[in-house]
């Protein structure tokens, strides 16, 4: 019984290529989030959205596109992969905007880029 | 810009000691303190938090400390036990920026 579900947990591409991961939540959330947890594991976001709404965009590149067809999905696609965007990313929900809500994280995308 | 900065970045400790995980912040509009606890290969999870209107909060074995005129916060583990080694984050929420800021992650190893 999933919280937050993201699919695929593994992802294994090549240099070029073009991805989605996609991420469902059914806590009835408001807010939607993507992190990426690099090698050091260091956690850092990416984009929020407030009932499809985009809240969020921290200097990601133009590359990575997120999409949100309802409240309860959202969705990641990444063009032209590079090396440098192997990391995990975690899709997160809260139920508020405020940033005082916690986060409910799902269980991670391994993306390895060769 | 905002920073959130965690030391120590490894912590080995005996089952049954102390741990303790402190933090600092540079945003002083930061008003929410999470820590999250990651076990190898899974997902970030909340263990306890804290509002800047309170200066200590106790879960069982868990307490954070806050001190908002210093801008750092602390986790204390008391009792540890094996399955209490993770990578553990704090954060801190600004809502002036809307951003929840994590500091680098402290790995803890608890020695049976």
């Amino acid at each position: 019984d999933t919280a937050v579900s993201q699919t695929p947990k593994y992802l294994v591409t090549q240099m070029g290529n073009d991805k989605s991961i996609k991420c469902e939540q059914n806590l009835g959330h408001d807010t939607m989030y993507w992190y990426k947890q690099d090698s050091k594991k260091f956690l850092k976001i990416m984009f929020s959205y407030n009932n499809k709404e985009l809240i969020i965009n921290e200097t990601v590149p133009n590359r990575f596109s997120p999409k949100s067809p309802d409240k309860a999905h959202l969705n990641l696609h990444i063009n032209s992969l590079e090396l440098g965007d192997s990391a995990v990313y975690f899709c997160a929900s809260s139920h508020g905007e405020e940033v005082n809500s916690p986060l409910h994280f799902g269980n991670g995308t391994r993306l390895t880029v060769t | 810009g905002e920073n959130v900065e965690q030391h120590p970045s490894t912590l080995s400790v005996q089952e049954g000691d102390s741990a303790v995980i402190k933090c600092t912040y540079s945003d002083s509009a930061s008003n929410y303190f999470p820590w999250y606890k990651q076990e190898l290969g899974k997902r970030p999870q909340l263990i306890i938090d804290i509002r800047s209107n309170v200066g200590e909060k106790k879960d069982q074995r868990i307490a954070v400390t806050l001190n908002k005129t210093a801008k750092h916060f602390s986790l204390h583990i008391t009792e540890t036990q094996p399955e209490d080694s993770a990578v553990y984050f704090c954060a801190a929420g600004s809502s002036n920026t809307g951003k929840l800021i994590f500091g680098q992650g402290t790995t803890l190893q608890v020695k049976p």
